[in-house]
C-alpha cells in the first residue's frame, strides 16, 4: 500500500530535550512537507523541501530543523530552542509544489512536553 | 485578519440535513482545497477546484473566482461525516482555515 507514515503516534518528552519525529512515504513524492497544529488554529507551515539534499523555511521554522537526505524520509527535530513545542505534527506529500498539486496526509504525532 | 476565513466554526445537524459550509479568502490564489480531518487527527483530501463546481458523491464543492468564496455542501449528511473541515488556498504554498467541526446527529 503507498502512503505517508509518521511514528510515533504520542510522544511524551521533558522539557529541554531534543525531539525527532519520522516522516516516510512510498509515493515517490519529491515534496515533503511539515505543519503544526494547535487547537483553534489553522495548519501552520513549519519546513518544506521540494527535492533530496534542499529544504526551505516556512512561517514558523524557529526552533525546528530538519534534513532531507533521501527521498522517502523528511524527519522533523524539535530542539530545547522551540519555546511551545506542545502541538500535533502533520507531515504531507506531494508530487511537486505546484499550487496544483494534492498533498496526502500522515496520521500525525501528538508531542507533549512535560 | 485570517487570509483564509471559514464558518461556520461548529455545525450541528441532525442525519439526512442538508449542510454548508463557507469559506472565504482574502489573497489572489491559483487553487482552493477542502480538507477532511477526523477525530483521530488524519487528514484527506476531498476537493482541489480552481473554478466552478465539483460533486463527489454527496459532497459538492463550488468556487467562486471573483468573490473569492467558496462552499462545500454535503447532502443527506449521516453521523459518519462528523469531522473537521478545512478550506485551503494555494499560492504555492498552502494557506489554511481554522476549520469548521461538524457533528452530525443520528
Amino acid at each position: 500500500d503507498g502512503g505517508i507514515t509518521q511514528s510515533p503516534k504520542y510522544l511524551f518528552r521533558k522539557e529541554g530535550q531534543n525531539v525527532t519525529l519520522s516522516c516516510e512515504q512510498n509515493l515517490n513524492h519529491d515534496a515533503m512537507y511539515w505543519y503544526r497544529q494547535d487547537p483553534g488554529q489553522g495548519l501552520r507551515l513549519i519546513y518544506y523541501s521540494q527535492i533530496v539534499n534542499d529544504f526551505q523555511k516556512g512561517d514558523i521554522a524557529e526552533g525546528y530543523s530538519v534534513s532531507r537526505e533521501k527521498k522517502e524520509s523528511f524527519p522533523l527535530t524539535v530542539t530545547s530552542a522551540q519555546k511551545n513545542p506542545t502541538a500535533f505534527y502533520l507531515c504531507a506529500s506531494s508530487l511537486g509544489t505546484s499550487a496544483y498539486n494534492e498533498q496526502f496526509f500522515g496520521p500525525g504525532t501528538r508531542l507533549t512536553v512535560l | 485578519k485570517n487570509e483564509v476565513e471559514q464558518s461556520p466554526q461548529n455545525l450541528t445537524a441532525q442525519e439526512g440535513e442538508f449542510i454548508t459550509i463557507n469559506c472565504s479568502y482574502s489573497v489572489g490564489i491559483s487553487a482552493l482545497h477542502w480538507l477532511q480531518q477526523h477525530p483521530g487527527g488524519g487528514i484527506v483530501s476531498l476537493f482541489m477546484l480552481s473554478s466552478g463546481k465539483k460533486k463527489h458523491g454527496r459532497l459538492i464543492a463550488t468556487i467562486n473566482i471573483q468573490e473569492k468564496h467558496s462552499s462545500l455542501h454535503i447532502t443527506a449528511s449521516h453521523p459518519r461525516d462528523s469531522a473537521v473541515y478545512i478550506c485551503a488556498v494555494s499560492q504555492g504554498n498552502l494557506i489554511f482555515g481554522k476549520g469548521t467541526k461538524l457533528s452530525v446527529k443520528p
